[in-house]
């Protein structure tokens, strides 16, 4: 049964700071892995997707890294700014078997960027 | 183009009640997805659908839950009767087809359920 988790459960960083968020998962037969960003009382944005067969991937100030027969990926958020306060999740996408296709969520990381 | 859409956005009833929330995925996206996100926790598959057929419906609890999508667009989840532990936000997804499980996936807003 595939497992993510997430570190940390919360961050609070002050403006302009580069951080990095960690996710884990238990079983590398994914077919990807894909970053969300959830923002209070709403659904979830996508960020990031990033295919087994890639390393990472970039969006702006975004650079995600997938190593996936370590089962690890990190976020990396550069130059960070009041508005990327929200709760990151991550989820991968299992290859095979009855969990085809099915996306795994971590519990999130909650991020607080203060002024 | 137009979004994942759900409603209602809020419901709050009371225990043994039933509600049933809504979604309209993105035109064209032949794959649902109904996920249930506890507070402080990431979201549970409850059901996935291809087209108008249901592909993992493993983790919904069946003797008060149930989803159909009938003709392959909208789809409705029903709870009932509902349970305090049923307080949660229903997050409807889809996915592009022809990406299989490589897609990306879209979120709508979520319709949160409280239960009192």
């Amino acid at each position: 049964k595939q497992e993510v988790t997430q570190i940390p459960a919360a961050l609070s960083v002050p403006e302009g700071e580069n951080l990095v968020l960690n996710c884990s998962f238990t079983d590398s037969a994914i077919y990807n892995l894909q970053w969300f960003r959830q923002d209070p009382g709403k659904g979830l944005t996508s960020l990031l997707l990033i295919q087994s067969s890639q390393r990472e991937q970039t969006s702006g100030r975004l650079n995600a890294s997938l190593d996936k027969s370590s089962g690890r990926s990190t976020l990396y958020i550069a130059a960070s700014q009041p508005g990327d306060s929200a709760t990151y999740l991550c989820a991968v996408s299992n290859a095979g078997g009855t969990s085809y296709g099915k996306l795994t969520f971590g519990q999130g990381t909650i991020l607080t960027v203060h002024p | 183009e137009a979004g994942v859409a759900q409603s209602p956005r809020y419901k709050i009833i009371e225990k043994r009640q039933s509600v049933a929330f809504w979604c309209n995925p993105i035109s064209g996206h032949a794959t649902l997805y109904w996920y249930q996100q506890i507070l402080g926790q990431g979201p549970k598959l409850l059901i996935q659908f291809q087209n108008n057929g249901v592909v993992d419906d493993s983790q919904l609890p069946k003797d008060r839950f149930s989803a159909e999508r009938l003709k392959g667009v909208d789809s409705t989840l029903k709870i009932q009767p509902a349970k305090l532990e049923d307080s949660a936000v229903y997050l409807c997804a889809s996915r592009r087809p022809g990406q299989g499980a490589v897609g990306e996936l879209f979120f709508g807003e979520g319709s949160r359920l409280t239960v009192l």
